[in-house]
């Protein structure tokens, strides 16, 4: 069964602080895909990362970035120059081929910015 | 950009009663789900349909859910007799193509039930 952690339930940081936020997945699967989400205060669900299970680089994208290591399950998501913006609830969430088309979400980091 | 949407926004409804909560895919995606988020919890998984029928449920999705595509467009989640515990915010995502494909989410349905 797949499963996916996020141990940090809230963090607050004053803005311009770096933040990285945890995820650590189980699966079965050989082949499996990697996902993170936004959830800004307003409900709506963003979609922010895909990462497959066969590549391994990591990504920035502005000031985010990702950090996928296999060899301990982890995809961890860093903010840099964090901004009041940012604050919202961060999902990680993995689909892997055996469970089919259904994402398995962590439980949600609420990361809260402070001016 | 193309976006899922869904309406209504916002549903209240009295404990027993039929609720449909409708959703417009993206216009290309092939593969369509359901999901729900009760309040201050995780998203979890309910449904996902494929050439118009279920390929996918979970244990949450019983008897008293089901879902449809009654036309090209729009995607419908029933539940014919909610009770207390279905309030939660319910999202409809779709996706090009079926098992790792990135799922893109509407803005969500809160339900609540009285």
């Amino acid at each position: 069964a797949q499963k996916v952690t996020q141990a940090q339930t809230e963090i607050s940081v004053v803005e311009k602080e770096d933040v990285t936020l945890d995820c650590v997945y189980e699966t079965r699967d050989t082949t499996y895909y990697l996902f993170w989400y936004k959830q800004p205060p307003s409900g709506e669900l963003v979609f922010l990362i895909r990462r497959n299970s066969f590549d391994e680089q990591n990504e920035i994208s502005g000031r985010y970035s990702w950090n996928f290591q296999k060899s301990t399950s982890s995809f961890n998501f860093t903010i840099t120059a964090s901004q009041v913006v940012d604050s919202a609830v961060y999902f990680c969430a993995l689909s892997g081929m055996e469970a089919g088309n259904m994402l398995t979400f962590g439980g949600g980091t609420r990361l809260m910015v402070k001016p | 950009e193309p976006e899922v949407t869904q309406t209504p926004s916002h549903q209240v409804t009295q404990m027993g009663q039929e609720v449909i909560l409708r959703c417009v895919p993206i216009s290309n995606h092939l593969y369509f789900y359901w999901y729900r988020q009760i309040l201050g919890q995780k998203v979890e998984f309910l449904v996902s349909f494929y050439n118009n029928e279920i390929s996918e449920k979970s244990e949450i999705f019983d008897d008293q859910f089901s879902v449809e595509r009654p036309d090209g467009s729009n995607f419908t989640l029933k539940i014919r007799s909610t009770k207390l515990e279905d309030s939660a915010m319910y999202f409809c995502a779709s996706s090009e193509q079926g098992a790792g494909e990135t799922q893109y989410f509407g803005p969500g349905t809160r339900l609540l039930v009285l």
